[in-house]
């Protein structure tokens, strides 16, 4: 059974400090993304991933993929409050017909 | 073109009436994809289509579930006799074959 999982499930960080979140996924797969939702919004894509070792990085957020251990990690440095929303890792699997599978995504919560 | 729209935006239906929702994908996009999303859930996938060919079906799309994508173009997904487990928010997104997934802002279906 494909399975995508994120840890943790919600997260209260307070403006200034730093944290990664985590996405490990249970067939290989050389293909992730990650995605923000504002409640109540659709998703919004944030990174994608395509090979070992990739790393990208936007502002704040720096995303990582390692193919060997499937796990990618999402890090926040500095955390302000328009980082608060759910962040959701996906992957893509050849052999379902290129369909995503999500993951359960972070809530994260910056405190001013 | 602005991205994939969905429309409606809301539907409120009582339980038991057929109800159908557009989806339009970003015009050079080969590949529409139809999600379900409840609340702190992510996006659960349902069908999606390669032009206007469906090529996979979830376990979740039910018999009462119906999609098309006659031209290749925008699609709908109809939903009939309508049940309160149907109440979600259904997210459509498309995709060159390969490349990340582009969401539509999602029709939210509320079933009393």
């Amino acid at each position: 059974e494909l399975k995508v999982e994120q840890n943790p499930l919600f997260l209260s960080m307070q403006e200034g400090k730093n944290y990664t979140i985590y996405c490990n996924y249970s067939t290989t797969s050389d293909r992730l993304y990650w995605y923000r939702q504002d409640p109540g919004k659709s998703l919004e894509s944030l990174f994608v991933l395509l090979s070992n070792g990739a790393v990208k990085q936007e502002g704040r957020l720096m995303a990582s993929l390692d193919t060997k251990a499937r796990l990618s990690t999402l890090h926040i440095t500095a955390a302000v409050h328009d980082l608060s929303a759910t962040y959701f890792c996906a992957v893509d699997y050849y052999n379902t017909g290129n369909q995503f599978y999500f993951g359960t995504g972070t809530s994260l919560t910056v405190i001013p | 073109d602005t991205g994939v729209s969905q429309n409606p935006r809301h539907k409120i239906t009582k339980r038991g009436q057929n109800v159908t929702f557009r989806c339009d994908p970003i015009s050079e996009h080969n590949r529409l994809y139809w999600y379900r999303q409840t609340l702190g859930q992510g996006p659960e996938f349902l069908t999606y289509f390669q032009n206007e060919a469906q090529l996979e079906k979830s376990r979740l799309l039910s018999d009462r579930f119906s999609a098309e994508r006659p031209k290749g173009s925008f699609s709908t997904l109809e939903i009939q006799r309508t049940e309160q487990g149907d109440s979600a928010m259904y997210l459509c997104a498309s995709r060159r074959t390969g490349a990340e997934q582009y969401f539509g802002p999602g029709t939210r279906l509320t079933v009393t």
